[in-house]
């Protein structure tokens, strides 16, 4: 089984401070992708990544960034945390002959105070 | 853009009786319906999925079925259990490293 973890499964930040999380899978997996998770809104893509070194918007990019410099490790940056990013942060992994299933990493909650 | 819409929000049923949850989406070329279950604290886990080339999926009590003229799909879970309960997503995939757009979600509780 592939396994993928993510940094911290809770962790708390003050507004303003330069947060990363990152996620990384032991396989040679080409997509990765990041979600946030709130309550009744589901789940929503802020970024992905088909290759090393790509990166494109999904839904909700603002206020975020990603990295991706290694195909196993994928960062997702938020360059000035505010209140309103406390959320559920999940990060995806998609097989590489992209039969479309994703699978997802524990997720980190982020609160930010 | 795309749209995955899901009913109901929630979702209260007996032990041992059917649960019934709805999706719809607006893009016709959408071709991939995975099914998502997410226990309390705990991250989604894929529990069934169906293409666009069958119009029904079976796997032991959990039934996917699907409508492509009405762009609307189905999760049926029968004879539900205790461990049934949790957070239900639909979602929705034009193919191959295409994004996936998730419906808002269902809690289903099972009474004792």
């Amino acid at each position: 089984d592939v396994k993928v973890t993510q940094s911290s499964r809770y962790l708390v930040k003050r507004t303003g401070e330069k947060v990363f999380l990152e996620c990384v899978q032991d396989m040679d997996h080409e997509n990765m992708f990041w979600y946030r998770q709130d309550p009744g809104l589901g789940l929503r893509l802020i970024y992905f990544s088909y290759d090393v070194k790509m990166k494109e918007k999904g839904d909700i990019p603002e206020g975020y960034s990603v990295s991706r410099e290694k195909k196993e490790r994928f960062s997702l940056i938020l360059e000035s945390a505010s209140t309103n990013q406390t959320s559920m942060y999940l990060c995806a992994w998609q097989r590489q002959d992209r039969t479309d299933t994703q699978y997802f990493g524990p997720g980190t909650r982020l609160t930010v105070l | 853009g795309e749209n995955v819409e899901q009913h109901p929000s929630t979702l209260s049923v007996q032990e041992g009786d059917s649960a019934v949850i709805k999706c719809t989406y607006s893009d016709s070329a959408s071709n991939y319906f995975p099914w998502y279950k997410q226990e309390l604290g705990k991250r989604p886990q894929l529990i069934i999925d169906i293409r666009s080339n069958v119009g029904e999926k079976k796997d032991q009590r959990i039934a996917v079925t699907l409508n492509k003229t009405a762009k609307h799909f189905s999760l049926h879970i029968t004879e539900t259990q205790p461990e049934d309960s949790a957070v239900y997503f639909c979602a929705a995939s034009k193919g191959s490293a295409s994004k996936i757009i998730f419906g808002s979600g269902t809690r289903l509780s099972i009474r004792p």
